[in-house]
């Protein structure tokens, strides 16, 4: 299965700021996928990221807030914009949908807005 | 829509103890199911999978199987061990392009000595 290094793996951010995550894949795949965890929740996707085309995003989730990038095959960013304390979560990125290995996961990265 | 159902935490065992975790979905079709493990401040670790109905999945002592007639894929492990603490999240995927996971909520797991 596919190895995904996120990064970075936590941060502090002042309300207001943006972030943008970064998750590099050592393989190439088709679709990349971003989920947030917000404290004590289960996983919401946010949106599924294809190469050479937008990103598709889910209800609840849109593009001004959660501009993502999908420069090639192996690379996805994620950009937390305008951030509030509620944006304070745990995002991961996933690749993956063969049913022969399933999904892999990044190790995620822990964002706390002050 | 789709929607996976698990039992909510946390559970506290002892360790050797029995767990059970329960998981039913619901799903159009035939989905691939999931279990995932996520240990305190880490991201999400497939933990087994199963693809088809009856197919049993497993992995470091635990093990699921695929019902399809009461739509369920419980996790069960017949002896934990305090490091089986962790967050375990039930999911499924269905079989199409496009696809991606559904999650249940996470079960907390706490094993004490």
């Amino acid at each position: 299965s596919a190895v995904i290094s996120q990064k970075p793996s936590r941060d502090i951010c002042q309300r207001g700021t943006s972030l943008t995550i970064q998750c590099q894949v050592d393989s190439q795949v088709t679709m990349m996928f971003w989920y947030r965890q917000q404290p004590g929740q289960s996983l919401t996707l946010i949106a599924t990221a294809n190469q050479g085309s937008e990103a598709t995003y889910e209800s609840g989730f849109v593009i001004d807030k959660f501009p993502i990038s999908r420069p090639n095959l192996t690379f996805s960013t994620l950009t937390v914009s305008n951030m509030s304390p509620e944006d304070s979560s745990i995002y991961l990125c996933s690749v993956g949908g063969r049913e022969d290995y399933g999904y892999t996961f990044g190790s995620g990265t822990r964002l706390t807005v002050v | 829509g789709n929607s996976v159902t698990q039992m909510e935490g946390p559970v506290t065992l002892s360790e050797e103890a029995f767990l059970t975790i329960n998981c039913t979905y619901t799903a159009t079709g035939y989905p691939s199911l999931f279990w995932y493990v996520q240990y305190p401040g880490e991201g999400l670790q497939l933990l087994l999978k199963a693809t088809k109905a009856d197919d049993k999945g497993s992995n470091k002592g635990f093990e699921a199987t695929y019902r399809k007639e009461t739509t369920s894929f419980h996790l069960e492990k017949g002896s934990v061990q305090v490091s089986d603490s962790a967050v375990y999240f039930c999911a499924l995927s269905p079989k199409a392009a496009g696809n991606k996971l559904t999650f249940g909520g996470g079960t907390r797991v706490l094993v004490k000595p």
